[in-house]
């Protein structure tokens, strides 16, 4: 089993839309979740950190953890076409220094 | 200020060439990182080094070699590489090594012919 699996996508919603990207991840002592945005031939790029149980929102993104059942999301609301790219979630052990355990990624496309 | 900056931006060299990469951050952050990432994948942790010593070592073949200068300034030696390590080499840097968020720089496309 990997340590982090996301949704494989690729994902098409039309602009307006709420996107949803899912990530669970198998080591259950994981304490930090990030998601981060990639635009094709670009860096990664932090959009939203998680550490607790619940819901963060940071204007149109919401990101949504549950360490039950070991599972983050990601909502998008509004989706624009800027907001297409690959979205990347990266999970930390608090016992692994500096490792973060990333998913394949999920690709994003919105239509306007 | 969330920014660091990586140079070059591109990189063409040869399998005998010896090169450098070179990444800054004046975030004061204490933790550095060199990821490699090839094209629809994740990125793949290379080192890490937690208060300018290397803590991390991903079984990196030797023709990369990482120096940590001071707490802000990062390089990457590459020497006799292959065709194979032709990626987007990315650094990042965070707070502290636990947990805190990683912020990666522009990247440096490397190929190597």
């Amino acid at each position: 089993q990997k340590e982090v699996e996301q949704n494989s996508g690729p994902l098409s919603v039309p602009e307006g839309a709420i996107a949803s990207l899912n990530c669970t991840y198998s080591d259950r002592v994981s304490q930090s979740f990030f998601w981060y945005r990639q635009y094709s031939g670009k860096s990664p790029e932090l959009i939203m950190s998680i550490y607790s149980n619940g819901d963060k929102e940071d204007g149109r993104f919401t990101a949504q953890l549950n360490k039950a059942s070991q599972y983050v999301s990601l909502l998008i609301r509004d989706s624009q076409p800027s907001d297409s790219a690959t979205y990347l979630c990266a999970v930390h052990r608090g016992s692994t220094l500096g490792r973060l355990y990333f998913g394949r990624g999920t690709q994003l496309t919105v239509w306007p | 200020d969330t920014e660091v900056t990586q140079t070059p931006k591109h990189l063409v060299m040869g399998m005998t060439n010896k090169k450098s990469l070179k990444c800054e951050q004046h975030m004061g952050h204490r933790a550095m990182y060199w990821y490699k990432q090839k094209a629809k994948k994740p990125p793949e942790l290379m080192f890490v080094y937690s208060y300018e010593k290397l803590s991390i070592n991903e079984s990196v073949p030797s023709r990369f070699s990482p120096e940590c200068p001071n707490s802000s300034l990062l390089n990457l030696h590459l020497h006799a590489l292959q065709p194979e390590d032709s990626a987007l080499y990315l650094c990042a840097s965070s707070q502290g090594a636990l947990g805190n968020e990683q912020f990666f720089g522009p990247g440096t496309r490397l190929t190597v012919l």
